[in-house]
């Protein structure tokens, strides 16, 4: 079975700093892995997604994600904050070797990112 | 553009009322989703379908249906709708295997 694990509820930074997101994940195979974005009373939004390849994807609104297969990470990241980041954020996980279900998604519970002026 | 639309955007209704959700996507996409979103639990998946009349159970499905007559439109039905089924509802397509995108979502409770 494919799981996520966001391990903070929220992260706070200061804007024009650095801010990181973690995700961690749980799949037999190779994962497809995801990053979404809610801001409020919205749908979420798709950031960016690793299949296969270079480590390090990059996003949307300047977003990347770097892939650790031995810490089974996927850590998303921005160099410099934005006010208008404040959102609440999503990892998710494919196992694209999981048969007739593969197509599903397996989120994690949301981080609540808020950036302070 | 192509989009996905859910309605309605809010409602409320009584506990054992039939209710349908309705999702409709004008990318062709052939495989959609619904989920519901709940504090402390993410996004969980209810049912999902792969092609038109295809339909299959998610990880929380009691107490949902859906049907899929047609690419556009995947309903989703709460045959005797109970207050645990207060939630938002997303509903989701994608053309590949790849990421997903969702409708505004669909804020119900059940009283």
């Amino acid at each position: 079975a494919q799981s996520v694990a966001q391990p903070e509820d929220q992260v706070n930074v200061a804007e024009g700093n650095p801010l990181t997101v973690k995700c961690t994940y749980s799949v037999s195979g190779n994962p497809y892995l995801f990053w979404y974005v809610q801001y409020p009373n919205r749908g979420l939004q798709f950031l960016l997604k690793y299949i296969t390849g270079d480590n390090l994807v990059k996003g949307s609104y300047g977003f990347e994600a770097e892939f650790n297969k031995s810490q089974t990470s996927f850590h998303l990241k921005k160099p410099s904050a934005l006010v208008s980041d404040s959102a609440l954020y999503f990892c998710a996980v494919r196992d694209p070797y999981s048969g007739a279900g593969s197509y599903q998604l397996t989120f994690g519970k949301g981080t609540k990112l808020s950036v302070i002026p | 553009d192509a989009e996905i639309t859910q309605s309605p955007r809010h409602k409320i209704t009584e506990t054992g009322r039939q209710v349908t959700l309705a999702c409709h996507q004008t990318w062709n996409h052939n495989n959609m989703f619904w989920y519901r979103q709940d504090l402390g639990h993410g996004l969980r998946l209810i049912h999902y379908s792969y092609g038109v009349h295809d339909t299959n159970k998610g990880e929380v499905s009691d107490g949902y249906s859906v049907s899929r007559s047609n690419t556009e439109d995947l309903p989703l039905t709460l045959e005797s709708a109970a207050s645990s089924q207060t939630s938002v509802y997303f509903c989701a397509s994608s053309p590949t295997s790849y990421e997903q995108y969702f409708g505004p979502g669909t804020r119900l409770t059940v009283t």
